[in-house]
């Protein structure tokens, strides 16, 4: 049972470069979500998605953007990478938006901008 | 604001029962109030979810005030590996559900 995959696991990256964080879940489910958690803190949303080609902000976009070709796939794009954006960053997914069902929640990837 | 309010942490003895406290006045009739967990070192996982009435599942119960500001997670005997934060969370009429900071939940042996 995959579930919800997220790659990589970790990643060190110097400031100003870019990456992609993967996320792909398997179970069909038309929303996904982005998280970041800093050390102590909750989880904050940083973008959402209601199904393929549709995607909204949330609480914390800046910095971020994301695109939802598939189903199944969701990818967090940092663009010019800050030392603020040092986190654990969780994907997440649901078949009825998080209102009504259970969110799916992957391992999380930790990543560290120096 | 609309946001669910907890105590920042809680201790508890093993093989008691457990009752974490949630604060969420300004609620809408129709939000559900949902209940995660997350365990050193992991993802957030889901515990329970309601609307109204008392909700009960293998892993814990659910207690939802009549006036529905308020709701109480039931661990009924706590283990060890119950030693988690706790969120509690509602989605205030949208798509999406916001995490505040949690309930940092510490077992006694």
């Amino acid at each position: 049972n995959a579930g919800v995959t997220q790659t990589p696991k970790f990643r060190i990256l110097k400031i100003g470069q870019s990456m992609t964080l993967q996320c792909t879940q398997d179970m069909n489910h038309n929303y996904m979500y982005w998280y970041r958690q800093d050390p102590g803190m909750g989880l904050k949303l940083i973008y959402y998605s209601v199904g393929a080609g549709i995607t909204d902000k949330g609480e914390v976009p800046n910095g971020y953007n994301v695109s939802r070709s598939t189903t199944e796939d969701f990818p967090l794009r940092l663009e010019l990478a800050a030392p603020s954006q040092t986190s654990v960053y969780f994907c997440a997914s649901s078949n009825s938006g998080g209102t009504l069902g259970e969110l799916f929640f992957g391992e999380g990837s930790r990543l560290t901008v120096l | 604001d609309a946001k669910t309010t907890q105590p920042n942490s809680m201790e508890s003895n093993e093989e008691e029962p457990v009752h974490l406290p949630c604060n969420h006045s300004t609620i809408s009739g129709t939000d559900y109030i949902h209940w995660y967990r997350q365990l050193p070192s992991q993802g957030p996982e889901y515990v329970i979810h309601g609307l109204t009435s008392n909700v009960n599942n293998r892993m814990a119960s659910l207690a939802i005030a009549e006036d529905r500001k308020s709701s109480t997670l039931i661990l009924h005997r706590a283990t060890l590996r119950d030693a988690a934060v706790y969120y509690c969370i509602s989605n205030f009429g949208n798509e999406k559900l916001t995490f505040g900071t949690g309930t940092r939940l510490t077992i006694i042996p």
